[in-house]
């Protein structure tokens, strides 16, 4: 069965570096999404992308962040300079668009980021 | 914006019971979502709901979709140690991108 990918599944940075999160959805999907969870909390939306353009973003996903999909697979991440508070999961998702599953989202196994 | 409110919070059960839980929304949402998520794991699709009033079963999983639209309930039967881990409720917003609205989620521990 097709799933979401990403890698790597733990990054350690330091404050102010940058990190690029990678994802490759599943192949006949077409809205692309990245959700965080803070340790303990619940999942939050950041970003969702269809038709390579942003489509949506919530108030988490600043200035410091910015998404691509460089190529027909993969979907990325990048914080530009990294905060303590970025520590979390980051999940990607996809989901398609067929009819009467077109709000199934499914998820990746995640990547923890560590901010030190 | 969007709220959803899971109940209870944690529970503690003894395996081969039954377990619900439930999901309430401050809106009402036109597709439900239940997810299970272990450990440093990504959240699963259990069961999507689409039409009020709808009752779905995966397994020993059953969901219902609420009259009101505002709520849903998840239902596990004859509980089994590999039921552990968190279930979350979920909402797509009435946005186009149909970003997922997540509930704070039900622990769930099963003893055997």
């Amino acid at each position: 069965e097709p799933e979401v990918t990403q890698t790597p599944s733990h990054q350690v940075t330091q404050m102010g570096q940058e990190v690029i999160l990678r994802c490759v959805p599943i192949s006949n999907h077409l809205y692309f999404y990245w959700y965080r969870q803070i340790l303990g909390q619940k999942v939050e939306f950041l970003v969702s992308f269809y038709n390579n353009e942003i489509s949506e973003k919530s108030e988490i996903f600043d200035d410091q962040f910015s998404v691509e999909r460089p190529d027909g697979s993969n979907f990325t991440l990048k914080i530009r300079s990294t905060k303590l508070e970025d520590s979390a999961m980051y999940f990607c998702a996809s989901r398609s668009r067929v009819a009467g599953r077109s709000y199934e989202q499914y998820f990746g196994p995640g990547t923890r980021l560590t901010v030190t | 914006g969007q709220q959803l409110n899971q109940s209870p919070q944690s529970m503690f059960i003894q395996e081969g019971e039954d377990v619900s839980m439930n999901c309430t929304s401050s809106s009402i949402f036109n597709t439900w979502l239940w997810y299970k998520q272990e450990p440093g794991e990504g959240p699963v699709l259990l069961i999507a709901l689409y039409k009020a009033g709808e009752l779905t079963s995966n397994g020993r999983l059953t969901a219902q979709f609420g009259i009101t639209r505002k709520d849903s309930f998840l239902n596990i039967s004859a509980s089994i140690p590999s039921d552990v881990g968190i279930y979350f409720c979920a909402g797509p917003s009435s946005g186009s991108a149909r970003q997922l609205t997540f509930g704070s989620g039900t622990q769930l521990t099963v003893l055997p």
